[in-house]
């Protein structure tokens, strides 16, 4: 198994430009996230989806937007990018509720810089 | 008052030493608690869970809860330079059926050779 793949690793974009952040997981996992990190921050939840075609906002989703067509994938994105979303977004995926008796794997990571 | 509180450290421990990781929670109804380690320029990964109050071990490491006082804690005995990096605390709580995770900002653990 891959567990968790996202991609692109590194990014620099425009103010103003968009872009979608993948996210994938092979674990067969219903509950997936997408996370933000600042420096010397936790992680902050943008949103979170408990299965295909369900997504709900987490703590701060303005400027994302997310789908979930298929169990496997949770692409992320981003429109109109701003200098505040220059940060490192990990996605992450469990087999049951966020937060409960159940580990969350993170991907690797996608840093992105908006200048 | 942050949910989740930890100190920012730099946090520095002598190899073979043993490494105390502290954190707090404001919120009462948490119910479940894990700790995260996080290399420098990686993503999280869990080391342990813990639901009860007590001390949970797994191998080198300790989780002790303590409810009453909303205290969480992490020990590393015979700490390895391998053990240098950020240790995340992360608190679960559900209200009302909405489901909660929360991380605090994490501790930054050196271990001098």
């Amino acid at each position: 198994n891959a567990g968790v793949t996202q991609t692109p690793k590194f990014r620099i974009l425009k103010i103003g430009q968009s872009m979608t952040l993948q996210c994938a997981q092979d674990m067969n996992h219903n509950y997936m996230y997408w996370y933000r990190q600042d420096p010397g921050m936790g992680l902050k939840l943008i949103y979170y989806s408990v299965g295909a075609g369900i997504t709900d906002k987490g703590e701060v989703p303005n400027g994302y937007n997310v789908s979930r067509s298929t169990t496997e994938d949770f692409p992320l994105r981003l429109e109109l990018a701003a200098p505040s979303q220059t940060s490192v977004y990990f996605c992450a995926s469990s087999y049951s509720p966020r937060g409960g008796r159940d580990t969350q794997y993170f991907g690797p990571g996608t840093r992105l810089t908006v200048l | 008052q942050k949910e989740v509180e930890q100190n920012s450290g730099p946090l520095s421990v002598p190899e073979g030493a043993i490494a105390s990781l502290n954190c707090t929670y404001s919120d009462r109804g948490s119910q479940s608690f894990f700790w995260y380690r996080q290399y420098s320029g990686k993503s999280p990964e869990l080391i342990m869970f813990i639901y009860s109050n007590g001390d949970k071990e797994d191998g080198r490491f300790t989780a002790q809860l303590n409810k009453a006082s909303q205290y969480v804690s992490l020990l590393i005995r015979d700490s390895q330079p391998s053990d240098s990096a950020t240790y995340l605390c992360a608190v679960h709580t559900t209200n009302f059926g909405n489901e909660k995770l929360t991380f605090g900002t994490g501790t930054r653990l050196t271990i001098i050779p």
